[in-house]
């Protein structure tokens, strides 16, 4: 089965950086996802990583290491409208296809 | 692009009653759909995979005689929730997978469903 692991809440202050861990285990890993959810909106796709090391975009980056069942959301530079949920998601190949499961979310709380 | 789309986006029904929520790729093919329930401070749980002209496959403890998934077309797939219970209360999202582009396991979200039951 798939096991996804990241903390349930955090705080950081505004213009600060902060990183949001995520491991996982899984069989016919395909790829990772990060997601931010506001309260009552759906996902919306923040970065994607399939190869080992760092995806930059913008104020948002993050790593995977595949042996290490790693990964992190970088967020520089915060704002207050990043106060929201992030959800590490990791894909995986099954015999049905594709399938995204997902982690329980994190919480970031940003404060001025 | 890729654009998902779901109505209602809030409903409140009596218990007893059956409740259907669709959802729509409105700006490309989906060969497939996915319907997830999230509770609330819980993330998604995925509870179906539902492909264009065949069966939807259910996730291990979802009752598909309750949960009725009928993908009918490549821009529709809809979800009804037979005799609804106030534990079926929850935020149903679907979300689509875009056959010509985007990444092969990428899915676009719809804005989700909000049930509640009475």
């Amino acid at each position: 089965g798939q096991n996804i692991d990241q903390p349930t809440e955090m705080t950081a202050t505004e213009g600060a950086i902060v990183q949001i861990n995520c491991t996982y285990q899984t069989s016919g890993f395909n790829g990772l996802f990060w997601y931010q959810q506001h309260a009552g909106e759906a996902p919306t796709f923040l970065s994607y990583n399939v190869l080992d090391g760092l995806e930059e975009k913008g104020r948002f980056s993050s790593f995977l290491s595949r042996s290490k069942g790693y990964s992190y959301l970088l967020l520089k530079e915060l704002q207050m409208k990043d106060s929201a949920s992030y959800l590490c998601a990791v894909s995986s190949l099954t015999g049905g296809g594709n399938k995204l499961t997902f982690g329980t979310g994190t919480q970031l709380k940003v404060e001025l | 692009g890729a654009v998902v789309s779901q109505h209602p986006s809030r409903v409140i029904c009596k218990s007893g009653t059956s409740v259907k929520i669709e959802c729509r790729s409105l700006d490309f093919q989906a060969t497939t759909m996915f319907w997830y329930r999230q509770f609330p401070k819980q993330s998604l749980m995925l509870m179906a995979t539902s492909n264009e002209g065949s069966k939807a496959t259910y996730e291990q403890g979802v009752e598909k005689d309750k949960f009725l998934i009928n993908h009918a077309s490549l821009t529709l797939s809809t979800l009804t929730v037979t005799s609804a219970h106030p534990e079926d209360s929850s935020f149903y999202i679907c979300s689509a997978r875009d056959r010509g582009h985007g990444l092969d396991n990428e899915q676009f979200f719809g804005p989700g469903t909000r049930l509640t039951v009475l």
